[in-house]
């Protein structure tokens, strides 16, 4: 079956420094995939995607990065402020399935 | 522009009952996906519609429900509720271009006493 992953469940960063939060994916066939963020009540709010046919894509102080080979994302978060502290979700999608699989997700805290 | 929204914010239903939720796309766009998020765990793949017609379905037993309205809103029921149908469930809409342009709502927190 399909699964996305995560290797840390929680994730704490101290304010300023840069955060990395990893996901595994499974089915080699997923194409496209996003990163979002939750806050608590809020529903989950996209921060970057990513194609399969590149290995890294930046935003706004955020990168992703895609090991196609070992199947691995992940999700840089430079100069973490407070604001960022949330549940980080990776999930993927096959275009053929057009469902995205999320993984259980990461929760990032910041330290003053 | 609005974003996506669902109602009710909260919703208390008793074991056995049924329990309708409702989503409101963003303007323009044709796609509603249902997602099921239990307290903790991550976003499980409930429904997909698109064109008023049902797309994909995940893996949930048919009490899970839906349909969506020519004006492209939808409804998701669930019938003969359970209690570990408590859970937030989530929906998002898309204009046709799948999930790069995907958007959220914030979800209605269904508990099931």
């Amino acid at each position: 079956g399909e699964s996305v992953g995560l290797h840390l469940p929680t994730l704490s960063v101290q304010e300023g420094d840069n955060s990395i939060i990893n996901c595994a994916y499974s089915n080699s066939a997923s194409d496209y995939f996003i990163w979002y963020k939750q806050e608590s009540g809020k529903g989950p709010q996209f921060i970057i995607d990513i194609r399969s046919n590149m290995d890294k894509r930046q935003g706004q102080r955020v990168t992703v990065l895609l090991n196609k080979t070992v199947k691995h994302l992940s999700l840089q978060i430079a100069a973490t402020q407070p604001g960022d502290s949330a549940v980080y979700f990776c999930a993927e999608n096959n275009q053929g399935a057009q469902k995205l699989v999320f993984g259980q997700g990461t929760r990032l805290t910041i330290n003053p | 522009e609005a974003g996506v929204t669902q109602s009710p914010t909260h919703l208390i239903k008793t074991r056995g009952q049924q329990a309708t939720l409702r989503c409101s796309p963003i303007s323009g766009h044709t796609s509603v996906y249902w997602y099921q998020q239990a307290l903790g765990l991550g976003l499980q793949f409930l429904l997909w519609y698109d064109e008023g017609e049902e797309r994909n379905r995940g893996n949930f037993p048919p009490r899970f429900s839906g349909r969506q309205f020519p004006n492209y809103s939808s409804e998701l029921n669930v019938n003969a509720l359970e209690l570990e149908d408590s859970a937030l469930y989530l929906c998002a809409s898309s204009g046709g271009q799948g999930w790069t342009e995907a958007f959220f709502g914030q979800g209605t927190r269904l508990t099931v006493v």
